[in-house]
C-alpha cells in the first residue's frame, strides 16, 4: 500500500499559539488530501477535503479560518490550527487519494495528537 | 453514501478465522465496500474493498452477498496484533469521494 507521513507526531503547545501539521505522500501523488479529527473513544470525523492549488471544501461547523489547509503539491498537506485552545485538543489524521494504479483508495497518515494546556 | 450497520464489539480466539459483518442495505449499484481498521493511536489502515466479486488480498477476505445489502470480512488466522476497530463504509468508487466513518466494530483476539 502507498505510505503517508504526519509530523509532528505529537505536539503540545500553550493557549493562544498557533500549531502546523504537515502531511505528506511518501511514494504516490495525492490530488486530493483529507483531514480528519479524533476524540478520545470517538470515531474520525472529517474535516476538510483539499484539492492540490486549490482552495479546502470545508464540512459544515468546521471554521475554515480557524483550521487552514494548505495543499500546494501533490506530495504535501498542511493544517495549521490557529490560536489553539483546550477543545482543539484532539487526534488529528490525514489522508491522501492516488491518482491512478492505487484504484480509489485513500491512504492514512499515522495521526498527529495535540495537546493545547 | 450507504449507511452501514455493524455490531459493536466481537471477540476472537487468537489463530481461529475472524468474520466481521456489515449491513449495508441501501448500497447502490455504483457504490463499493471498503474495509479499513484502526489500531489504538494509529491511523486507519486500507485493508479491502470490492463492488460485488468476492477479493481476497494478503490481508483478508471481502466476502459480498450476491443482493450486495450485506457483507462480510473474514481475517483467516486472527493474531494479537489483529485487535483493532474495523470499519466497514460504502462509498462510490470513482472521484473524490469522502470516507465517512461509521463506530465500526471492536475486534479483541484473546489468546
Amino acid at each position: 500500500g502507498a505510505v503517508v507521513s504526519q509530523h509532528p507526531s505529537w505536539v503540545i503547545c500553550k493557549s493562544g499559539t498557533s500549531v502546523k501539521i504537515e502531511c505528506r505522500s511518501l511514494d504516490f501523488q495525492a490530488t486530493t488530501m483529507f483531514w480528519y479529527r479524533q476524540f478520545p473513544k470517538q470515531s474520525l470525523m472529517l474535516m476538510a477535503t483539499s484539492n492540490e492549488g486549490s482552495k479546502a471544501t470545508y464540512e459544515q461547523g468546521v471554521e475554515k479560518d480557524k483550521f487552514l489547509i494548505n495543499h500546494a503539491s501533490l506530495t504535501l498537506s498542511t493544517l495549521t490550527v490557529t490560536s489553539a485552545h483546550p477543545e482543539d485538543s484532539s487526534f488529528y489524521i490525514c489522508s491522501g487519494r492516488a491518482l491512478a494504479g492505487l484504484g480509489e483508495t485513500q491512504y492514512f497518515g499515522p495521526g498527529t495528537r495535540l495537546l493545547v494546556l | 453514501d450507504a449507511k452501514t450497520t455493524q455490531p459493536p464489539s466481537m471477540d476472537c480466539a487468537e489463530g481461529r478465522a475472524a468474520n466481521l459483518p456489515c449491513n449495508h442495505s441501501t448500497i447502490s449499484g455504483n457504490e463499493y465496500v471498503y474495509w479499513y481498521r484502526q489500531i489504538h493511536s494509529q491511523g486507519p489502515q486500507y485493508i479491502i474493498h470490492g463492488l460485488k466479486n468476492n477479493e481476497t488480498n494478503e490481508m483478508a477476505s471481502l466476502i459480498i452477498t450476491e443482493d450486495r445489502k450485506s457483507s462480510t470480512l473474514i481475517l483467516p488466522h486472527a493474531t494479537l496484533r489483529d485487535t483493532a476497530v474495523y470499519y466497514c463504509i460504502v462509498r462510490v468508487g470513482q472521484g473524490a469521494q469522502k470516507l465517512v466513518f461509521g463506530q465500526g466494530t471492536r475486534l479483541t483476539i484473546n489468546p
